[in-house]
């Protein structure tokens, strides 16, 4: 069925540090992803989004890469911030389906100074 | 603020009260949705309009829940008959293409 999850509930790093987080889908048919960023109080707000005919993104500081094969996605921040502490989400989608987005349960990000 | 604004952003009712959220999306745009969110979950779809058609409804969406968006514009969801488990983060996002969302309205059932 349709799913998403990630591999680790909360990721600790230096001020500085490159960080990634993962996140795994089960759904073949799901073409469309994208990452949100969550501070407390907040609404998502948007990161990045990849196309499945796509195996890597890039913008400012954050990398997305998908691997269809195993139904795998991360997102790599450079440098990472203290204003990048939050919670990220993983979302799929599938494009002229559903439009709901199917979201994982997160990853807490602390980014220590 | 162009962005897509929710109101009120916290509301306490009493178990049995009808509570009703509104959601202004980002101008323009003709997609519309409402998600729920409890704690250290990720959003879980309700609905989704696309101008004023109601497109999409999630089983989650019972029969106590109504949503609508009367002129393709603003939507507003209404809960009928609070109950406890429907104390969460309602948020509403908007999209031409990308879903961009609202801070959300908390609610908190007692």
């Amino acid at each position: 069925g349709e799913s998403v999850g990630l591999h680790l509930p909360t990721l600790s790093v230096q001020e500085g540090d490159n960080s990634i987080i993962n996140c795994a889908y089960s759904n073949s048919a799901s073409d469309y992803f994208i990452w949100y960023k969550q501070e407390s109080g907040k609404g998502p707000q948007f990161i990045i989004d990849i196309r499945s005919n796509m195996d890597k993104r890039q913008g400012q500081r954050v990398t997305v890469l998908l691997n269809k094969t195993v139904k795998h996605l991360s997102l790599q921040i450079a440098a990472t911030q203290p204003g990048d502490s939050a919670v990220y989400f993983c979302a799929e989608n599938v494009q002229g389906g559903s439009e709901k987005l199917v979201f994982g349960k997160g990853t807490k990000l602390t980014v220590n100074p | 603020d162009t962005g897509v604004s929710q109101n009120p952003r916290h509301k306490i009712t009493k178990r049995g009260q009808n509570v009703t959220f509104r959601c202004d999306p980002i101008s323009e745009h003709n997609r519309l949705y409402w998600y729920r969110q409890t704690l250290g979950q990720g959003p879980e779809f309700l609905t989704y309009f696309q101008n004023e058609a109601q497109l999409e409804k999630s089983r989650l969406l019972s029969d106590r829940f109504s949503a609508e968006r009367p002129k393709g514009s603003f939507s507003t969801l209404e809960i009928q008959r609070t109950e406890q488990g429907d104390s969460a983060m309602y948020l509403c996002a908007s999209s031409p293409d990308e879903q961009y969302f609202g801070p959300g309205t908390r609610l908190t059932v007692t």
